[in-house]
């Protein structure tokens, strides 16, 4: 079946640093879409991205397809952005995503 | 925004015991989906529907059954809960394009 990877599990920054969060994935993905879930268990979708790049605000996704990959770049980090960070993929355009593990940000002050 | 909405939030139940998850849309999605999270993991999908009548089985769905009586609302079944089905449970709808999450039911079986 389909798997999708991401990286850092967990990542650590500084109150303005950048992040790249990065997920990979075994199949193409006719639909890939990236999550932000709140300390409190809330999911927000952030972007559904299947191919090419979306911006909104400091955030910026990019899916490259043929590579089977996707990235989330995240700029001038504030506390607010903490949370997990998850990819989700469906390779066969049918109903069902299958997640990745996430990655865990902690943005200090 | 799609708007989906979970109930109960919060609910203890005993092993053994019949528990129902309850979910309902507003948005007029066809397809809605069980996931459920456990600490430290991603979602796994445990049923899923494409419509009033239809359920299909995710990639956990074992000690699960669900149920879509109408194009708003779809439950989870737990009719003999276990103490391994403590966690977090997550509703969703969506149709081709993204899927849109309610706000989670903890369920812990003791």
């Amino acid at each position: 079946g389909q798997q999708v990877q991401q990286s850092p599990a967990s990542l650590v920054l500084q109150e303005g640093e950048n992040a790249e969060l990065q997920c990979n994935f075994s199949s193409t993905a006719t639909r890939l879409q990236w999550f932000y879930q709140h300390p409190g268990g809330r999911l927000v979708s952030l972007f559904y991205n299947p191919s090419g790049t979306k911006h909104t605000g400091r955030l910026t996704s990019t899916t490259v397809t043929n590579e089977r990959r996707s990235s989330l770049h995240i700029s001038s980090s504030q506390t607010t952005d903490s949370g997990t960070y998850f990819c989700a993929i469906d390779n066969n355009a049918g109903a069902k995503l299958t997640f990745g593990g996430g990655t865990r940000l902690t943005v200090r002050p | 925004e799609a708007a989906v909405t979970q109930s109960p939030r919060n609910k203890v139940a005993v092993t053994g015991g019949k528990v129902t998850l309850s979910c309902n849309q507003t948005n007029n999605h066809n397809n809605m989906y069980w996931y459920r999270q456990d600490t430290g993991h991603g979602l796994r999908l445990i049923h899923y529907s494409y419509g009033a009548g239809s359920t299909e089985k995710g990639d956990i769905p074992d000690g699960y059954k669900a149920s879509r009586p109408s194009q708003e609302n779809f439950s989870l079944i737990l009719e003999l809960a276990t103490p391994s089905q403590t966690s977090v449970y997550f509703c969703a709808s969506g149709d081709a394009g993204e899927q849109y999450f309610g706000p989670g039911t903890r369920l812990t079986v003791l």
